[in-house]
């Protein structure tokens, strides 16, 4: 099993619709949680860190689920610049950088 | 706030040529610094990190090389290049307090293309 899988995709959704991922992974002691945006030809950006009660930010929610073991991205009211691959990254939280993990990444495309 | 500066944008490298790609960071101090590298439609490979100066952990058995000769610069090399060397490199850093349960930030990349 991979440390972090996530589906890789395509999704293709309407502009408006509301999309998800999840990204599981294996390490239970896993302590830090993030999302992050890749344009293509561009560097991966922090979209949002997840926190044990969830978060949200404006059209974001991202969630986490200690007991199954995953990450979730919910995307609300899609536009047509959220176009991108979606990255989760899983970390220990320790000193061991090494093990930031990161998934391979969900493509995702917006039609209008 | 902070930066992380990375250069070139892009290099056009032959098969047997020495490499040598920079990073600086700015607004913070004693950051830890990381190289990735993403090969075309890949997901990113960690090669090297450092918690410090002259202290690197490599990890990935390969032709690259780094140093961190300053606080705040890391620098990828190679003394000669491979054509499976090419792809996009990415150095990034996390910084403060608690920098172990602190986000990624990234440099804008540079994409080599050894031929």
């Amino acid at each position: 099993r991979k440390e972090v899988e996530q589906d890789p995709g395509p999704f293709n959704v309407p502009e408006g619709a509301t999309v998800a991922f999840n990204c599981t992974y294996s390490n239970s002691a896993s302590q830090s949680f993030f999302w992050y945006r890749q344009d293509c030809r561009k560097e991966p950006k922090l979209l949002m860190s997840v926190y044990s009660s969830g978060n949200e930010d404006g059209r974001f929610t991202a969630q986490l689920n200690r007991a199954s073991q995953y990450i979730s991205l919910l995307i609300r009211d899609s536009k047509l610049s959220d176009s991108a691959t979606y990255l989760c990254v899983v970390s220990p939280g320790y000193s061991s950088a090494s093990k930031i993990i990161f998934g391979s990444g969900t493509r995702l495309s917006i039609r209008p | 706030s902070q930066t992380i500066h990375q250069w070139p944008a892009t290099l056009v490298q032959p098969v047997g040529s020495p490499l040598s790609l920079e990073c600086t960071v700015e607004g913070t101090s004693n950051p830890n610094l990381y190289w990735y590298r993403q090969a075309a439609g890949r997901g990113l490979q960690l090669l090297f990190y450092s918690i410090g100066i002259d202290q690197i952990s490599s990890e990935v058995p390969q032709n690259l090389s780094a140093s961190r000769p300053q606080d705040r610069q890391f620098i990828l090399s190679s003394k000669k290049l491979l054509l499976s060397d090419s792809g996009f490199y990415l150095c990034a850093a996390t910084w403060g307090v608690d920098s172990y349960n602190s986000p990624l930030h990234f440099g804008n990349g540079t994409r080599l293309t050894v031929t």
